[in-house]
């Protein structure tokens, strides 16, 4: 049972839009930033999107970050077949004092 | 570049330890606050600790509290972590990450198998 609540699934056909949804708490979403990687298949995570809404360099303008409250989403448009993948969402916990991060939600591009 | 290169697992018996590194290049690794993050088998990501730029603060997730030790040598430029009284659930795939200051993990290690198994 991960912290940060994120759906298991979702799918898309290539050129569409899909949004990822995280939930958490006052602890940790509504108090602090959220961060989102992508674990491509054999891989190391990679950093996507940084304090709630930002882009580290390289990262494709596809690829979008919001929060309101207590949750966050993020937000991939025109979508390409090499996106498929696992998405987490991740912020500091200031009960736990760490890092929690969502399940992890696995999109695939039909 | 930047590179984080992760060494030391393998295959240990329940009960016991182990120890894995993660040597750092390209950048100035005593500036930097370092995490271990984990992954199961087939399961998604849980962190396990973080320990300051100069060692003196660390954190630890619950799940590994008084079993598991990080640390660090600046001089070698090196991470480590030691893993005591290991359990069949500590299975996982050990990443190590560089978190810049309130930019997240922004380079990950390609990890290191560490398999409980008797």
């Amino acid at each position: 049972q991960s912290v940060l609540t994120q759906p298991p699934s979702t799918s898309g056909t290539p050129g569409q839009r899909v949004t990822i949804s995280c939930s958490g708490s006052s602890s940790n979403i509504g108090g602090n930033y959220i961060y989102w990687y992508q674990q491509l298949p054999g891989t190391a995570p990679k950093l996507l999107i940084y304090r709630d809404n930002e882009r580290p360099s390289g990262v494709p303008g596809r690829f979008s970050g919001s929060k309101s409250g207590t949750s966050g989403s993020l937000a991939i448009s025109g979508l390409r077949s090499e996106d498929e993948g696992d998405y987490y969402c991740s912020a500091w916990d200031d009960s736990l004092s760490g890092w929690v991060f969502g399940g992890g939600t696995k999109l695939t591009v039909l | 570049q930047v590179q984080l290169v992760e060494s030391g697992g393998g295959v240990v018996q329940p009960g016991t330890s182990l120890r894995v590194s993660c040597a750092a290049s390209g950048f100035t690794f005593s500036s930097f606050v370092m995490h271990w993050v984990r992954q199961a088998p087939g399961k998604g990501l849980e962190w396990v600790a973080l320990i300051s730029y100069d060692g003196d603060n660390t954190y630890y997730a619950d799940s590994v509290k008084g079993r598991f030790t990080i640390s660090r040598d600046n001089s070698r430029n090196t991470l480590y972590l030691q893993l005591n009284s290991l359990r069949a659930e500590d299975t996982a795939v050990y990443f190590c990450a560089r978190e810049y200051p309130l930019s997240g993990f922004d380079y990950w290690g390609q990890g290191t198998l560490v398999t409980v198994s008797s």
